[in-house]
């Protein structure tokens, strides 16, 4: 069974370029979850939704971060305009949600260099 | 909020050895979670853990849900130059209903010596 994809692995840009990081979750799992890894800052949860509603946003570090999630296989975190402090290495994890025990699932992340 | 302790924050060990580190908190869980990161990858789960005093093993790994559900142990018997990266515990606070929105620890990083 296919694992949690993510796309891209890499991303550079220059300041002030939007990005768009994309994420497929397990098929079946009903919450999804994006964080974000830094050294200073370990890894920090951004934003997650269940059944494809976001339920809590509060780890959005600002209004250039915005993530939706069309469909329950489907979600992107965008963030316009990118600014070096970003750079970081962004993780999507899914997890069986509703009914479930808790455990979240990774993809591989994408590793975001902001210039 | 809930915050998890985990110690120690890294450990350089010989190959061979059994390596020991654990989460704390001043709140309960309902459930405890390890997993594993190697460089350039994201975290894999290890082992779940879902009753206070469970112990569960997975191969050379075996952890444990405290008694009192304020904290959660791992180990790693003889441990091999691949056990090398950074270790995270998780818990899922009760009040988290289904969604599952975890608690991680800041990690430990484990360097193994050939």
């Amino acid at each position: 069974d296919a694992g949690v994809i993510q796309s891209p692995r890499h991303e550079v840009t220059e300041m002030g370029q939007e990005v768009t990081l994309r994420c497929k979750p397990i098929s079946g799992h009903n919450s999804l979850f994006w964080y974000r890894q830094t050294m200073m800052r370990g890894l920090e949860l951004l934003i997650y939704f269940n059944n494809n509603v976001p339920i809590d946003d509060s780890g959005m570090p600002e209004d250039r971060f915005s993530a939706k999630m069309p469909n329950a296989s489907f979600s992107t975190l965008k963030i316009q305009p990118s600014e070096p402090r970003d750079s970081a290495v962004y993780f999507c994890a899914s997890s069986p949600g509703t009914g479930g025990s808790g455990e979240q699932y990774f993809g591989p992340g994408t590793r975001l260099t902001v210039t | 909020g809930q915050q998890l302790n985990q110690s120690p924050q890294s450990m350089f060990i010989q190959e061979g050895e059994d390596v020991s580190m654990n989460c704390t908190s001043s709140s309960i869980f309902n459930t405890w979670l390890w997993y594993k990161q190697d460089p350039g990858e994201g975290p894999v789960l290890l082992i779940a853990l879902y009753k206070a005093g469970e112990l569960t093993s997975n191969g050379r790994l075996t952890a444990q849900f405290g008694i009192t559900r304020k904290d959660s142990f791992l180990n790693i018997s003889a441990s091999i130059p691949s056990d090398v990266g950074i270790y995270f515990c998780a818990g899922l606070p009760p009040r988290s209903g289904n969604t599952g929105k975890l608690i991680f620890g800041q990690g430990t990083t484990l360097q193994v010596k050939p």
